[in-house]
Formats: C-alpha cells, structure tokens, sequence
C-alpha cells in the first residue's frame, strides 16, 4: 500500500524553526496537505496544494516542495504550535487519498 | 458558518452493528465530498473512504473496504458510517471531513464520534 513517511518527532526551541518532511514516490505527481492536530481536537489544514496558506493560519507557517519530498516549515515556533502533524496526498492514479505517519513537534 | 456535527459516542458489543453520522451546515452539502477518518488510540490519521452527497458516488480505501459502508441522505444533509459487526479493533475516534473542490484537501472537520467496542 502507498505510505508518506514523516520523522516521529522534531524538537525545537522558541522562535527557532521546525521543519516536518513528508517523502513518497507520487509527490511529484500529486499535492501535498499539512494538518495540525492538538490533543483531544479534530485536525485543522495549515497549508494546502503544497504551499499554499487557508485563511486564518498565521504566517509562520509554510510549505514547499522538491521532488518526492515536502516539507512544512514553521519559522519562529510558539509553545501553541506544539502539536501532531501530518502530510496527506494521494496515490499516483489519484484514486485514494493517503494521510502520513505523523510527526510530533514538541517546543522545548 | 461551515459545520460538521458528528453524533455523539457510541459503546458496543463485538458483534453488534453501528451507524454513525455527520451533519452538514452552511453550505451546499450536495456539492463538497465528504471523507471518513480514523483515528485509533494514540495512533494516527486513516483515510477510510469517501462519498459524493450529491449522487451518492463512494469511494473505499482498500484497507476499509467490505469492512464498513459509507452513504448519505441529501435530504438531511448527512452522511454515514456503518459497520455490520462490530470487533473491538473498531475502537476509535472516527472524523468526517470536507473536501475542498479544486484546491483539494480536508477544510472542515466534524468534532469525531468516539467509538468503543468491548465485551
């Protein structure tokens, strides 16, 4: 089955910057999504069609793209970022969505 | 204002049959897909499937399908998850989300509907 691979956890200190990858064989071919999950609430989009920022989410955060791999790069991180984030795109047909592994961003 | 609401937990037996619902408001529920996620304890996010509201068209993972159904009633502008037996490895929170048309990706999620299986 197609898999995202995202690093379990990244640690970072106050303002410095946090960067989550997001590596598979379609990520060419197909968007990327980034999702923040905080404790006990549903998932929230931060960053969509690999760079692109909803309405609403601060501009600390964004995404880019180079070959399989993406990247969700938060710059100047803030305790409230501490949270579970995940990579989301489709497999190479586009017929099934697939969510990453998760990565864990504690700020120290 | 965009909602998704889900129903409320639900504890059952093994072997027992569940359906579970999310409620769409603010927007034309015809229109947008509408996915299902699950959320096992301490684990990560798994796309189950996902259907069209407007003319039903579903879509399964492979890992899910033959395991659960997905429909909708338009009518009421709400879609379901069912399952017909329930095993203790369905305990989970379950999400419905929205998906964006065009831009793509999951803009609104439903508040998840906590399912716990047990004898």
């Amino acid at each position: 089955s197609y898999e995202l691979t995202q690093p379990p956890s990244v640690s970072v200190s106050p303002g410095q910057t946090a960067r989550i990858t997001c590596s598979a064989d379609a990520l060419p071919k197909q968007y990327a999504y980034w999702y923040q999950q905080k404790p006990g609430q549903a998932p929230v989009l931060v960053i969509y069609k690999d760079s692109e920022r909803p309405s609403g989410i601060p501009e600390r955060f964004s995404g880019s793209s180079s070959g399989t791999t993406v990247t969700l790069t938060i710059s100047g991180v803030q305790a409230e970022d501490e949270a579970d984030y995940y990579c989301q795109s489709a497999d190479s047909s586009g017929t099934y969505c697939v969510f990453g592994t998760g990565t864990k961003v504690t700020v120290l | 204002e965009v909602q998704l609401v889900q129903s409320g937990a639900e504890v059952k037996k093994p072997g027992e049959s569940l359906k579970i619902s999310c409620k769409g408001s603010g927007y034309s529920f015809t229109t947008y897909w509408i996915a299902w996620v699950r959320q096992m304890p301490g684990k990560g996010l798994e796309w189950m499937g996902i259907i069209y509201p407007g003319d039903s068209d579903t879509r399964y993972s492979p890992s899910f399908q033959g395991q659960v159904t997905i429909s909708a009633d338009k009518s009421i502008s709400t879609a379901y998850l069912q399952w017909s037996s329930l095993k203790a490895s369905d305990t989970a929170m379950y999400y419905c989300a929205r998906h964006q048309p065009g831009e793509g990706g999951f803009d609104y999620w439903g508040q998840g509907t906590l399912v716990t299986v047990s004898s």
